[in-house]
């Protein structure tokens, strides 16, 4: 079955200083991943997706992600931290049997000190 | 992106009634819609995936005739908590997705059951 694990329930940076939010999949196949934001009562932004291609996904607000295979990992990072991504982030993948269903991980809220 | 526009975004209803809870893609034909729940500080759970025209798929422990879940035409899609209770009360969050597109996903209602 595909899941994804984000091993950190939090991740505390100082502003200014660069971000990695951690994400582990398992899948059969090909993996699709994704990377979601949620801000407080609200739905989920989409950051970036790997589908194929290049390791290294460039996203929306200046958001990237490295694919590694050997490792099986897809994290998400950012070079600079702003307060205002201070948020909920949530790796997802792709279900195999169902093209469009997404499988959440747990989430990640990341909390930047000004 | 594709905007997906879910209404209303806040509802207060009574014990034991029902509450119907919209959600439509603006600028394309959603094939296929899914419902999330979420409760606080917890991931999404999917609830159920309908596509168009047909009866919604429910996920495992998911109550079909207490979610009742319509998807009539190609930019609605709707869900209805049917005798609602306090323990109803959660953020729900929809998502739709068009003919090889990836999901978009709605603002989220959150369902508050006094």
């Amino acid at each position: 079955a595909q899941s994804v694990a984000q091993p950190e329930d939090q991740v505390k940076v100082a502003e200014g200083n660069p971000l990695t939010v951690k994400c582990t999949y398992s899948v059969s196949g090909n993996p699709y991943l994704f990377w979601y934001v949620q801000y407080p009562n609200r739905g989920l932004q989409f950051l970036l997706k790997y589908i194929t291609g290049d390791n290294l996904v460039k996203g929306s607000y200046g958001f990237e992600a490295e694919f590694n295979k050997s490792q099986t990992s897809f994290h998400l990072k950012k070079p600079s931290a702003l307060v205002s991504d201070s948020a909920l982030y949530f790796c997802a993948v792709r279900d195999a049997d169902s093209s469009y269903k997404l499988i959440f991980g747990s989430g990640t809220r990341l909390l930047v000190r000004p | 992106g594709a905007v997906v526009s879910q209404h209303p975004s806040r509802v207060i209803c009574k014990s034991g009634t029902s509450v119907k809870i919209e959600c439509r893609s603006l600028d394309f034909q959603a094939t296929t819609m899914f419902w999330y729940r979420q409760f606080p500080k917890q991931s999404l759970m999917l609830m159920a995936t309908s596509n168009e025209g047909s009866k919604a798929t429910y996920e495992q422990g998911v109550e079909k005739d207490k979610f009742l879940i319509n998807h009539a035409s190609l930019t609605l899609s709707t869900l209805t908590v049917t005798s609602a209770h306090p323990e109803d009360s959660s953020f729900y969050i929809c998502s739709a997705s068009g003919k090889n597109t990836e999901a978009f996903f709605g603002q989220g209602t959150r369902l508050t059951v006094v």
